[in-house]
């Protein structure tokens, strides 16, 4: 079933301490991008990559860091999370690009403490 | 930068007819359009590229009016499906990649 995995689906965690959400798709598209979803500000580009290597900012980058080292993998990282990166996070793939349909993960719903 | 959405929330009978309009402060390449059910992820309606077509999906439909920076979604016959939260998303030119979302409309579609 061609999908985009995300990993966890919920996380908790404390100020300070590094995690990774985990992206996976297997549809072999090229392009992926990351969103964070908060209320009344709809979804909010973090990261987006064009291909293997190739990476760059959308409109909420700070705080967060993203690698394209192979095709399937889109990985987002929180060197030093903070309360203000609470959030629902999705990731998106697409096949020709963010020109055609994107397909979003299930959503990662992460807190701050 | 991101595109405003109006209005921020409707509520229909079903059978009703609702218009979501999109509007951006810069020129347009393309606009999107995604339908988000609660505790769901958001999915594809359709893309519009500039020169003002008009697509269709379903009793769904949508225009680009590429000289307004504006986009509407109509839809027609409103279904309980239709409920959800629908966002636009915008492409500016010499902005590959870059896709910026509106902050949404809420569509509740009653019996």
């Amino acid at each position: 079933e061609a999908q985009v995995t995300q990993n966890p689906r919920y996380l908790i965690t404390v100020t300070g301490k590094k995690l990774t959400v985990t992206c996976s798709q297997n549809m072999n598209h090229e392009y992926m991008s990351w969103y964070r979803q908060d209320p009344g500000l709809g979804l909010r580009q973090i990261y987006y990559s064009m291909n293997v290597e190739v990476t760059d900012k959308g409109d909420v980058p700070e705080g967060y860091k993203v690698s394209r080292k192979e095709k399937r993998n889109f990985p987002l990282i929180l060197e030093s999370p903070s309360p203000n990166q609470t959030s629902l996070y999705f990731c998106a793939s697409g096949d020709k690009g963010w020109r055609e349909k994107l397909f979003f993960g299930s959503g990662t719903q992460l807190s701050v403490l | 930068q991101q595109p405003v959405q109006s209005p921020q929330a409707v509520i229909l009978r079903e059978g009703e007819d609702a218009v979501i309009n999109c509007s951006s402060s810069k020129a347009l390449y393309s606009v999107h359009w995604y339908r988000q059910k609660h505790g769901e992820a958001p999915v594809f309606l359709m893309i519009l590229l500039k020169g003002g077509e008009q697509k269709g999906h379903e009793k769904i439909s949508a225009s680009f009016n590429e000289k307004k920076q504006q986009s509407s979604l109509y839809l027609t016959a409103s279904q309980l499906s239709y409920s959800g939260t629908y966002f636009c998303g915008t492409e500016g030119y010499n902005q590959g990649g870059k896709l910026i979302f509106g902050q949404g409309t809420e569509l509740s579609v009653k019996p």
